[in-house]
């Protein structure tokens, strides 16, 4: 089983809605991803966080709007979105090593905007 | 830029029928090579990291290894709950992963 948690699994928003997603993981990594993933693509990066400070923006819309409360939290705030913006949303957690680092991902949060 | 090229897109297998899929990458300082599954609507699952040419990671009837230019992904006697796509994926020095478009596997009993 995953340790990375994502909510909600589902959201519908409309293109003037305001939402959140959120992700947590308790397996202490310090750096937390953000990935699209529309349908028979592979993920695309979108954000990466290391020690709660942002540190890759893939020149994301800033109709996405990321933030790292703490260590183990990761939000990814929803703002007048566009339909095309529909998609799978997986959040990621890695660790450090001097070898590289894994990534593990949550089951993600579908997104369908309306 | 880097790139990382799956191959096939698609296989189709009888159940037992071994075979083999291949992932190559371009990444100029490899930081390590991800294979990972991904069932419909899920999450990507990670199952293997290799790091070095000739390096091999086994886990039941998957067999990853590592050439400098290329990873393979073997799969021995597969079963109907195989049926997955399988994502390679690289890293670069600078943190960031590089996905591949996957190659969708069907095991049909």
């Amino acid at each position: 089983d995953t340790e990375v948690t994502q909510t909600p699994k589902h959201l519908v928003m409309g293109m003037t809605n305001k939402k959140s997603l959120k992700c947590e993981q308790h397996m202490g990594h310090r750096a937390m991803y953000w990935y699209k993933q529309k349908a028979k693509k592979p993920p695309e990066l979108m954000f990466v966080y290391s020690y709660e400070k942002l540190s890759i923006n893939e020149s994301v819309p800033s109709r996405f709007s990321p933030e790292c409360p703490n260590s183990s939290l990761l939000n990814l705030h929803l703002h007048a979105l566009q339909p095309e913006d529909s998609a799978l949303y997986l959040c990621a957690s890695s660790q450090e090593s001097q070898q590289g680092n894994t990534i593990y991902f949550g089951e993600g949060s579908w997104l369908t905007v309306v | 830029e880097d790139q990382v090229t799956q191959s096939p897109e698609a296989l189709r297998l009888q159940e037992g029928e071994s075979s083999s899929l291949n992932c190559s990458y371009t990444v100029s300082g490899l930081r390590g090579l991800f294979w990972y599954r991904q069932d419909p609507g899920k999450g990507p699952e990670f199952l293997f990291t290799l790091y070095s040419a000739g390096e091999e990671k086994e886990k039941e009837r998957l067999k990853a290894t590592l050439t400098k230019k290329e990873s393979f992904l073997h799969i021995t006697a597969p079963k109907p709950e195989d049926s997955a796509t399988y994502l390679c994926a690289e890293q670069d020095n600078f943190n960031k992963f590089y996905f591949g478009s996957g190659t969708k596997l069907n095991v049909k009993p």
